[in-house]
């Protein structure tokens, strides 16, 4: 079946440093691919995402690029602040028939950053 | 003007009681679907309605019974309540029919606590 295997955390950083978050993905087809983060308290929002092999997804300095020849959709940003304190979910989801697509979701890292 | 509520957003009960939490979203999408996130932070798919059909259901004992009046509603219902119930919940919904690229939009969570 459809995995998502993230890396494990916790990751802790100081402020302006640079951020990488590794997911990779077994699946069937072409998934689309997704950065989905979730800060102390709240519901999940949507980071970023790319539907097709190549594409990157950006957003509030945050970028994945979609790799299908390595099955990875590996997060990045290149100086964290404190307010990046969150944890982030690596997820996939296949296009399927019925109208309703399920996320498969990775197991969340959990990011602090330090001023 | 919040986009997908639950109700309650905490709910503390004893084991074998029932319990019901509520979801509403005024997006005008016709897909629904229950997360459950467990106390390590893992997501899974429990449900997924569109327009009000049953699509999606994974494996998750016959205890929980969602039930979609309509569209823009998705309620929660727990039989006999367990401690392995214990997690927080969340309800998402997004438009089909717009392909696997689409995003889902999530409520804030209801954490039960199950003593």
């Amino acid at each position: 079946g459809d995995s998502v295997t993230q890396m494990e955390g916790p990751v802790t950083l100081s402020e302006e440093a640079f951020l990488t978050i590794n997911c990779t993905y077994t699946a069937t087809g072409y998934p689309s691919l997704f950065w989905y983060v979730q800060y102390p308290g709240e519901g999940l929002q949507l980071l970023l995402k790319a539907t097709k092999a190549d594409d990157k997804g950006s957003n509030k300095g945050f970028e994945a690029t979609y790799r299908k020849e390595t099955t990875s959709f590996h997060l990045e940003k290149g100086s964290v602040q404190v307010s990046d304190s969150a944890v982030y979910f690596c997820a996939l989801r296949r296009g399927t028939q019925g109208g309703s697509e399920k996320l498969v979701f990775g197991k969340g890292t959990k990011l602090t950053v330090n001023p | 003007d919040t986009a997908v509520s639950q109700t309650p957003k905490y709910l503390v009960t004893q084991m074998g009681n029932d319990k019901s939490i509520k979801c509403e979203q005024n997006l005008g999408h016709d897909t629904m679907y229950w997360y459950k996130q467990d106390s390590k932070k893992f997501l899974k798919i429990m449900f997924s309605y569109n327009n009000k059909e049953l699509i999606i259901n994974e494996t998750v004992p016959n205890r929980f019974s969602p039930k979609s009046p309509d569209k823009a509603h998705l309620n929660l219902h727990i039989n006999s309540l367990e401690l392995g119930d214990s997690a927080v919940y969340f309800c998402a919904s997004s438009p089909s029919g717009r392909g696997k690229g689409t995003e889902q939009y999530f409520g804030p969570g209801t954490r039960l606590t199950v003593t």
